[in-house]
C-alpha cells in the first residue's frame, strides 16, 4: 500500500466534461506534486506546491487547474481536455529542504479522453 | 535546465548475470534518485544519493554517484526474475524539481 492515495484509479471523460483528480497524504509532507506520464515514457513534472502555495507551473495548459486546499490534499481540476491528455497522472509528496528523502508517489489515475 | 539520459533503454538479461545501467546528467544536480516502476504501477523509491562518491546497496542492487563525471550507475548482481521492471534515475535541481531520465526497461530471462 502506498502512503499517497489517489482517486479515482481510472477515469474516462469526454472532451467537454469537467472532472477532478484527488490526492491525499498524511506523512506531514509540505511539498506536493503532479506529474503526467505517457506510456513507456518518464514522468513529466506539471505542478509543485510548497506550503500549500503553487511554486512551479511547468507551462501546463490552463485546461489543467491545480488546487491545494490544505497540507494533506491536492486536487487537479480538468476541463475541456484533448485526446493527447490521455495519460497516467501521478501525485507525489515530499519533505521540503535538503532532498535527503525521496518523493513518495501514489498509484496514479489513468485518464482516457474520448 | 537539467537533462538526464539513461542507457541502455532496453536491457534483456539472463538470470544470474551482472549488468550496469548508466545515468548521465547535463548540469549540477545536488541529489540523484533511483526509482523502480512495474507495468501499470507507481514509482517505488530505491536509492537517494546525496554526494560525490556515495554508494548504496540493497539486495542485488547497488547505486553509485560521481558528481564530477555527472554519472550515476545502478549495478545489478546475479539478476533474478523479480528484478524485471523499468528503472528511472532522477536528478534534483531548483529545490523541489525532479527531472527523470528516459528509463531502462529491464527484462530478466530464465
Amino acid at each position: 500500500d502506498t502512503e499517497v492515495t489517489q482517486t479515482p484509479k481510472h477515469l474516462v471523460m469526454g472532451m467537454t466534461n469537467k472532472k477532478s483528480l484527488k490526492c491525499e497524504q498524511h506523512m506531514g509532507h509540505r511539498a506536493m506534486y503532479w506529474y503526467k506520464q505517457k506510456a513507456k515514457k518518464p514522468p513529466e513534472l506539471m505542478f509543485v506546491y510548497s506550503y500549500e502555495k503553487l511554486s512551479i507551473n511547468e507551462s501546463v495548459p490552463s485546461r489543467f487547474s491545480p488546487e491545494c486546499p490544505n497540507s494533506s490534499l491536492l486536487n487537479l481540476h480538468l476541463h475541456a481536455l484533448q485526446p493527447e491528455d490521455s495519460a497516467l497522472y501521478l501525485c507525489a509528496s515530499s519533505q521540503i529542504g535538503d532532498g535527503h528523502q525521496p518523493q513518495h508517489f501514489g498509484d496514479g489515475t489513468r485518464l482516457s479522453i474520448l | 535546465e537539467l537533462k538526464v539520459e539513461q542507457n541502455p533503454l532496453f536491457l534483456s538479461m539472463q538470470e544470474g548475470k551482472n549488468y550496469t545501467i548508466y545515468c548521465n546528467y547535463s548540469t549540477t544536480s545536488d541529489r540523484l534518485y533511483w526509482y523502480r516502476q512495474d507495468p501499470g504501477k507507481s514509482l517505488e523509491s530505491l536509492f537517494v544519493l546525496l554526494s560525490n562518491g556515495a554508494v548504496k546497496q540493497e539486495g542485488r542492487l547497488m547505486a553509485s554517484l560521481d558528481t564530477k563525471a555527472r554519472l550515476s550507475t545502478l549495478h545489478i548482481t546475479a539478476a533474478v526474475h523479480d528484478l524485471s521492471a523499468t528503472y528511472f534515475c532522477a536528478g534534483r535541481w531548483g529545490n523541489e524539481k525532479l527531472t527523470f531520465g528516459t528509463g531502462t526497461r529491464l527484462t530478466i530471462i530464465p
